[in-house]
């Protein structure tokens, strides 16, 4: 089975550029996760999503970030425009809804450097 | 707002020691896991404990549910240097929703 998939895995941009992160659940998955992960913060929970609808995204930083999720199988972070420090690991996992334990299944990352 | 304490946040040790990594809060949780992660990857679900006093076992590691459910531990038995990484644990709160409040990680290197 494949697990959670995100692209692109590095992304090296200049200040002020728009940057759009992509993300595919694993198929049956009820619930999607954007995390942010750093040296400094540790792992940050930024949204999530239930059956493609936002439900808290209370850890979003500021306006400059946003998140869809048009279908079951997709979901964007997209940052507009992108800061030096926005530099981070950027995390997509999923969930089954399987009663009240939330067992996440995270995708590899991607990179995020802002020059 | 529900914090997890892990420690220690570093661990360096020699192969065919034994450890414990910690994972302490004043809240409960309804759940707790662990997860681990190794450079390059995201974190990997190891287990997920749910019953007060509960004891799981993974091969070489054993982990346990406090019987409050305010807290956990890992243990690790003859440590490989194939146990390196971050060590993380993530609470489920009761009246949390879906969100997982994780600990900051334990990194343990495993010498040869």
């Amino acid at each position: 089975d494949a697990g959670v998939i995100q692209s692109p895995r590095h992304e090296v941009t200049e200040m002020g550029q728009e940057v759009t992160l992509r993300c595919k659940p694993i198929s049956g998955h009820d619930y999607l996760f954007w995390y942010r992960q750093t040296m400094m913060r540790g792992l940050e929970l930024l949204i999530y999503f239930n059956n493609n609808v936002p439900i808290d995204d209370s850890g979003m930083p500021e306006d400059r970030f946003s998140a869809k999720m048009p279908n079951a199988s997709f979901s964007t972070l997209k940052i507009q425009p992108s800061e030096p420090r926005d530099s981070a690991v950027y995390f997509c996992a999923s969930s089954p809804h399987s009663g009240g334990v939330r067992e996440q299944y995270f995708g590899p990352g991607t990179r995020l450097t802002v020059t | 707002t529900q914090l997890l304490e892990q420690s220690p946040q570093f661990l360096s040790i020699q192969e065919g020691e034994n450890l414990t990594v910690y994972c302490n809060s004043s809240s409960v949780f309804s759940s707790l896991q662990w997860y681990r992660q190794e450079p390059g990857e995201g974190p990997v679900l190891l287990v997920t404990v749910v019953t007060g006093g509960e004891v799981k076992k993974l091969k070489r590691l054993t982990f346990q549910f406090g019987d409050a459910r305010k807290d956990s531990s890992l243990h690790i038995t003859a440590a490989q240097p194939g146990d390196t990484g971050l060590y993380l644990c993530a609470g489920a709160g009761e009246t949390s929703g879906s969100r997982l409040t994780f600990g900051e990680g334990t990194q343990l290197t495993v010498n040869p």
